[in-house]
């Protein structure tokens, strides 16, 4: 099986840096996902990792450590609309599913 | 493209109605899956299908539900009865067979039961 934690709530200030932790146990690893959903709408794609390291792509950055079982989603410059739930998802062995965390609420403020 | 189309958006029926959800996946794309959001338990995987063939359904929650993919542009998810517990978001995505499999969800369809 598998087993996702994030925090359940953040808080930024417009402007800043925040990073979205997400560790995880899993019986097989094939892949882990990044998505950002907006209330009352659709989860949508932000970043996926396989390997070890960072993967830059704008204001969103995300990493992973294999071995330690942990990713983070940084996200710079925030800006009022990245006030969002982020969902960390992890791809294991039976392709493609995946299995998502309860995702994390970030709110940002001015 | 048109990306993932579910229908309805909204739902309201009375317990013991039957439901049937609908789903166009992303024209090319060979995986399709149905979740159930909900504030308590939050995103669940409830069946995914690859080339129209259902591979896990382990997380249907009861007989009530099923699903069917008669070809590769069109799925159904039905619960037959309805329960107020089934209240919920009902979300379809697709993908395709590639490095990322990355997901594509649809606008997802309010299940209210009353």
């Amino acid at each position: 099986g598998q087993n996702i934690d994030q925090p359940t709530e953040m808080t930024a200030t417009e402007g800043a840096i925040v990073q979205i932790n997400c560790t995880y146990q899993t019986s097989g690893f094939n892949g882990l996902f990044w998505y950002q959903q907006h209330a009352g709408e659709a989860p949508t794609f932000l970043s996926y990792n396989v390997l070890d390291g960072l993967e830059e792509k704008g204001r969103f950055s995300s990493f992973l450590s294999r071995s330690k079982g942990y990713s983070y989603l940084l996200l710079k410059e925030l800006q009022m609309k990245d006030s969002a739930s982020y969902l960390c998802a992890v791809r294991g062995p039976l392709n493609p599913q995946s299995t998502f965390g309860d995702g994390t609420t970030l709110t940002v403020k001015p | 493209d048109a990306g993932v189309i579910q229908s309805p958006r909204h739902e309201v029926t009375e317990m013991g109605q039957e439901v049937t959800l609908r789903c166009k996946p992303i024209s090319g794309h060979n995986s399709l899956f149905w979740y159930r959001q909900t504030m308590m338990r939050g995103l669940e995987l409830l069946i995914y299908f690859n080339n129209n063939v259902p591979i896990d359904d382990s997380g249907m929650p009861e007989d009530r539900f099923s699903a069917k993919m008669p070809n590769a542009s069109f799925s159904t998810l039905k619960i037959q009865p309805s329960e107020p517990r089934d209240s919920a978001v009902y979300f379809c995505a697709s993908s395709t067979r590639g490095r990322t499999d990355t997901q594509y969800f649809g606008p997802g369809t309010r299940l209210t039961v009353l």
